[in-house]
């Protein structure tokens, strides 16, 4: 069964700040996203990550995945208030549907 | 022009009720899903559907259901409520096989049975 861990669960850090985001997974795949949830509000997707080595930036986010360590990071770059949110990181395996570590919780203080 | 739709948003029912959530996509995409969100945020597929064949997670009750009129909706029936179905459940398509494959994902239905 593929496992996919984050961590960490919770973060709370304050605006200006640097932090990672980690997320592991069990099994072989070339596919990894990351995704966004505000509170009460749907999944956005932020990165789509397909290949070995492949970086991914948007804004103050960076996005990075090692198939070989089968590990992704999300790096916050410079946090700001707007970024607090839930933080998703999914792997797919194939028509199963993606498999979704358990967010990471993110609260950016000013 | 909403990718993805949902109805209804909320859904408050009774325990051994049936209910029905309907979901929509114009974006032409050809697999559908549903995932079930619980109250710990956790997300788990349920069902992943195209046109060729149903995939089911073998930890969801056959009391789900999965009934797809056309490409273009995937509709959730359940039947004989439980406390324990009390949920968000989002529904979200893809192009499988293009070359991102980003799955959209609905608004969600919140699913509250009491």
């Amino acid at each position: 069964e593929l496992k996919v861990e984050q961590n960490p669960l919770f973060l709370s850090m304050q605006e200006g700040k640097n932090y990672t985001i980690y997320c592991n997974y069990s099994t072989t795949s070339d596919r990894l996203y990351w995704y966004r949830q505000d509170p009460g509000k749907s999944l956005e997707s932020l990165f789509v990550l397909l290949s070995n080595g492949a970086v991914k930036q948007e804004g103050r986010l960076m996005a990075s995945l090692d198939t070989k360590a089968r590990l992704s990071t999300l790096h916050i770059t410079a946090a700001v208030h707007d970024l607090s949110a839930t933080y998703f990181c999914a792997v797919d395996v194939g028509a199963d549907g993606l498999t979704f570590g358990k967010g990471t919780h993110l609260i950016i203080q000013p | 022009d909403t990718a993805v739709s949902q109805t209804p948003k909320y859904l408050v029912t009774q325990m051994g009720n049936d209910k029905s959530i309907k979901c929509e996509q114009n974006l032409g995409h050809d697999t559908m899903y549903w995932y079930k969100q619980d109250s710990k945020k956790f997300l788990k597929i349920m069902f992943s559907y195209n046109n060729k064949e149903l995939i089911i997670n073998e930890t969801v009750p056959n009391r789900f259901s999965p009934k797809s009129p056309d490409k273009a909706h995937l509709n959730l029936h359940i039947n004989s409520l439980e406390l324990g179905d009390s949920a968000v459940y989002f529904c979200a398509s893809s192009l499988r096989g293009a070359s991102t494959d980003t799955q959209y994902f609905g608004p969600g239905t919140r699913l509250t049975v009491l």
